[in-house]
């Protein structure tokens, strides 16, 4: 059984630039949701997709977006990019949306903007 | 809004020296309660789920136990191999977003 899985392990942009980071679920898992995590903090919620829609968004700008695919990947998009947006972003699977089932996270990404 | 407190936010053990990391939480309905493990620069390992109060569940050395108010992971006789940011984080009443709380960094020594 596939783990979950993400791309780039570490990333550094400038203010202002986009940045897209990219998230595989474990196998049969058909839910995605991602999280940033800043320096010595629990990760905060971003938002979550089920069925290739938004399922849930926490308090996060518009410029936080994101993509599900057919195949359940996921990724997250960042535009103008601000220094505080430097984090670690993790993405989590699960086998379903909306029940109590737990979120399985992948190894994230490091995102350091200059 | 659901709030999540962890206690303390950093301790020091001696291996064999048990000891238990507190975690309490304020939700409008429990869909479920997580403990994950997570070491420096990597992603949070899952340890357990709880869903109801006066539910407990076991791994190796590690226990969590839950209540109305708030959980605790027990480590009995803890190894340098423990050292680790453990986290706790409720699952909210839509099943989709877990509210996390900040984290207790264990450090154990030898």
């Amino acid at each position: 059984e596939t783990g979950v899985t993400q791309s780039p392990t570490h990333l550094i942009k400038t203010r202002g630039q986009q940045v897209t980071l990219r998230c595989s679920s474990q196998s049969g898992h058909n839910t995605v949701s991602w999280y940033q995590q800043a320096l010595g903090q629990g990760p905060q919620f971003i938002f979550q997709y089920y069925r290739e829609e938004e399922n849930g968004r926490g308090n996060f700008p518009p410029r936080f977006s994101g993509l599900q695919f057919p195949n359940y990947s996921s990724e997250l998009n960042v535009n103008a990019l601000e220094l505080d947006d430097s984090a670690l972003y993790l993405c989590a699977s699960s086998p379903i949306a909306g029940g109590q089932e737990t979120q399985y996270f992948g190894p994230g990404t490091r995102l350091l903007v200059l | 809004e659901d709030q999540v407190t962890q206690s303390p936010e950093a301790l020091r053990l001696q291996e064999g020296e048990s000891s238990s990391l507190n975690c309490s939480y304020t939700v409008s309905g429990l869909r479920g309660l997580f403990w994950y493990r997570q070491d420096p620069g990597k992603g949070p390992e899952f340890l357990f789920t709880l869903y109801s109060a006066g539910e407990e569940k076991e791994k190796e050395r590690l226990k969590a136990t839950l209540t109305k108010k708030e959980s605790f992971l027990h480590i009995t006789a803890p190894k340098p191999e423990d050292s680790a940011t453990y986290l706790c984080a409720v699952l909210n009443n839509a099943g989709n977003m877990l509210t996390f709380g900040g984290g207790t960094r264990l450090m154990v020594k030898p």
